[in-house]
């Protein structure tokens, strides 16, 4: 199995609620990490995770809030978020952190809308 | 820091035409380079790798090589099909454990019938 999965596939949310995304892997991958990507634009990383602790926070505001329940399981929880910060949300795991060599296994991503 | 230059698009080819799309880094020590696939509404699909330099990663007719000499891992095709649409990224992961990718600004390609 070679696959990432998320859901919700789409989210639709107003400023005030507060939702979940959800990220999972049976690769036996180590590091999960999470992207923003807005609209022809590349992916920006908000997230890493190594061995379920968190390793990198690019500076993300504190609405969202990432948690690693287990080494298969990634959610990023949502709460108060603005309008601009509807993106394509990524999720992806890699073998590991410690080598430049791994890949990162992206999923489908979440296409998420404030309004 | 690292950083990735990736051709301007949109690109726009016909059906067969041979396809280049250049990509050149900056980082230090020995990183890894990646190309990367988004279909429209999709995620990333990884389309090829290199580890280290004259490596030639390939996969579904696309090729390129790690030029450490020329700092570039262009990506080829000889022949586009209508099929390859879709957006490409260069990438690079850093050679002392760096867990970030650092992507290029994407390539959107076209291919018209």
């Amino acid at each position: 199995d070679t696959e990432v999965t998320q859901t919700p596939k789409h989210l639709v949310m107003g400023m005030t609620n507060k939702k979940s995304l959800k990220c999972e892997q049976h690769m036996g991958h180590r590091a999960m990490y999470w992207y923003k990507q807005k609209a022809k634009k590349p992916p920006e990383l908000m997230f890493v995770y190594s061995y379920e602790k968190l390793s990198i926070n690019e500076s993300v505001p504190s609405r969202f809030s990432p948690e690693c329940p287990n080494s298969s399981l990634l959610n990023l929880h949502l709460h108060a978020l603005q309008p601009e910060d509807s993106a394509l949300y990524l999720c992806a795991s890699s073998q590991n952190t410690g080598s430049s060599y791994n890949e990162q296994f992206f999923g489908p991503g979440t296409r998420l809308t404030v309004l | 820091g690292d950083s990735v230059t990736q051709m301007e698009g949109p690109v726009t080819l016909s059906e067969e035409a041979f396809l280049t799309i250049n990509c050149t880094y900056t980082a230090t020590g020995y990183p890894s380079l990646f190309w990367y696939v988004q279909y429209p509404g999709e995620g990333l699909q990884l389309l090829l790798k290199a580890t280290k330099a004259d490596d030639k990663g390939s996969n579904k007719g696309f090729e390129a090589t790690y030029r450490k000499e020329t700092t570039s891992f262009h990506l080829e095709k000889g022949s586009v099909q209508v099929s390859d649409s879709a957006v490409y990224f260069c990438a690079l992961r850093g050679s002392f454990g760096n867990e970030k990718l650092t992507f290029g600004t994407g390539t959107r390609l076209t291919i018209i019938p």
